[in-house]
């Protein structure tokens, strides 16, 4: 059974980076049949996609956030990181990594599994 | 690309069927069939319930169904039961490996 687990510190300074890992067991994340990706969770809002991840290394990013988001994917350790820079409290949130599928070569499927999510508090 | 649009809140009593509409564009929603949908219980992850319009995962019961009319896309839940009391988000895709969620739809049984 897939799992993905999320791990990174819980508390981040204003004006710093963010820093998540996601670490997959039960699969490979080189599979070439998926992409890997971020979501994040307000306190008592919505979900917001952050961006997804080929194994080969190839991103695609919320153009929203593009500019302080960067994905990376480390195959020999089966993880993929989130980096997220400047960071006020409005990014405090609930952070989940998920799988989607491939889909004629683009990420159109579906976010079919997800981690348990792991809160970052921005604060001084 | 903005949001996709859900209505804050839904109800229903138990047996009765209650539909979340999901609102997008051309570019998102109306433009491919690839929406879905996720049920979320407080403090828990999202669960894939229906994927590509009206697809539905193994194990997720057939009370869900999900369907497509233009730039809006529904979720049905018939059979109404206690546990179905959760939030449920829609999302789509939207081009250019871009995901959109929706702003989310609680669902209370009455």
């Amino acid at each position: 059974q897939l799992q993905l687990q999320e791990s990174g510190p819980g508390l981040v300074k204003p004006s710093e980076t963010l820093s998540l890992t996601c670490t997959v067991s039960g699969g490979s994340i080189s599979s070439s049949n998926y992409f890997w990706g971020w979501i994040r969770q307000p306190p008592g809002k919505g979900l917001e996609w952050i961006g997804s991840i080929y194994h080969s290394g190839s991103t695609y990013y919320n153009p929203s956030l593009k500019s302080r988001v960067t994905i990376s994917v480390d195959t020999s350790k089966n993880q993929f990181s989130l980096k997220l820079s400047t960071v006020t409290a409005a990014d405090t949130a609930v952070f989940y990594c998920a799988r989607s599928g491939l889909r004629d070569g683009y990420n159109r499927g579906p976010l079919d599994y997800w981690g348990r999510g792991t809160l970052v508090t921005v604060s001084s | 690309q903005s949001a996709l649009t859900q209505p804050p809140s839904a109800s229903g009593s138990p047996g009765q069927s209650v539909t979340i509409s999901c609102t997008g564009t051309n570019s998102d929603v109306g433009g491919y069939n690839y929406v879905s949908w996720y049920q979320q219980h407080p403090g828990k992850a999202p669960k894939l319930m229906v994927y590509e319009v009206s697809k539905r995962p193994s194990g997720v019961p057939d009370r869900f169904s999900g369907s497509k009319s233009g730039n809006t896309a529904s979720l049905t839940v018939s059979g109404l039961q206690a546990e179905d009391e959760a939030d449920y988000y829609c999302s789509s895709y939207a081009g250019s490996n871009i995901v959109l969620f929706g702003g989310g739809t609680k669902l209370t049984v009455l």
